[in-house]
């Protein structure tokens, strides 16, 4: 069935690095790929978000790059900040789903 | 503008209960999908319900059940509770398109079963 991959599941990145999260999918039919950021206690935050006729977007610190043709996604955090550390998911819709995760330390 | 509430945000159940968890959606959204979270887990889509109909479901069993009013707030019934069905509940709102649009989630119920 469609499915989601998400690596890694845990980053560790000292304070002002880049930090990369990748995510692939099956369904060649998904035409959606959000990103959400989860902080404990509360519900997943959109932070950013790219159409399948588009292979990138950025957004201040934050960008996303798609390859349709490899059916892989990455989110990409650049010069991070304390603030950054979460919980990250990765989403394609066609049928609405997650990946498992990436959980993002900053390190001071 | 409020975004997406959920109430309650704790709740114990035992089981074989039933129990109704309830969603506000974001003021001008139409659209209301319902998510099982699991500890460590992303969020898993049960079912999503636009114009008081279920439009799309997930790998859910008829144990979950959900309606929607019409003032677009939202219900999510889940019966004869198992020890499994422990999560976070969370539910996102959104704008009906034939495309994609963005979902806005709220902090979830925290649902625990003795």
């Amino acid at each position: 069935g469609e499915n989601v991959e998400q690596h890694p599941s845990t980053l560790s990145v000292q304070e002002g690095d880049s930090a990369v999260i990748k995510c692939t999918y099956s369904d060649s039919a998904s035409n959606y790929f959000p990103w959400y950021k989860q902080e404990l206690g509360k519900g997943p935050q959109l932070i950013i978000d790219i159409r399948s006729n588009v292979g990138e977007k950025k957004d201040q610190r934050i960008a996303v790059t798609l390859n349709k043709t490899a059916k892989h996604f990455s989110l990409h955090i650049t010069e991070t900040q304390p603030e950054d550390s979460a919980v990250y998911f990765c989403a394609a819709k066609g049928k609405i789903i997650f990946g498992k995760g990436t959980r993002l330390h900053i390190l001071p | 503008d409020a975004g997406v509430t959920q109430s309650p945000t704790h709740l114990i159940k035992t089981r074989g209960q039933q129990v109704t968890l309830r969603c506000s959606p974001k003021s001008g959204h139409d659209t209301v999908s319902w998510y099982q979270q699991a500890l460590g887990q992303g969020p898993q889509f049960i079912f999503q319900y636009y114009e008081e109909e279920e439009r799309q479901r997930g790998n859910f069993p008829d144990r979950f059940s959900g309606h929607q009013f019409p003032n677009y707030s939202s219900e999510l019934n889940v019966n004869a509770l198992l020890l499994g069905d422990s999560a976070l509940y969370l539910c996102a709102s959104s704008l009906y398109s034939p495309g994609n649009q963005p979902q806005h989630f709220g902090d979830g119920t925290r649902l625990s079963i003795l």
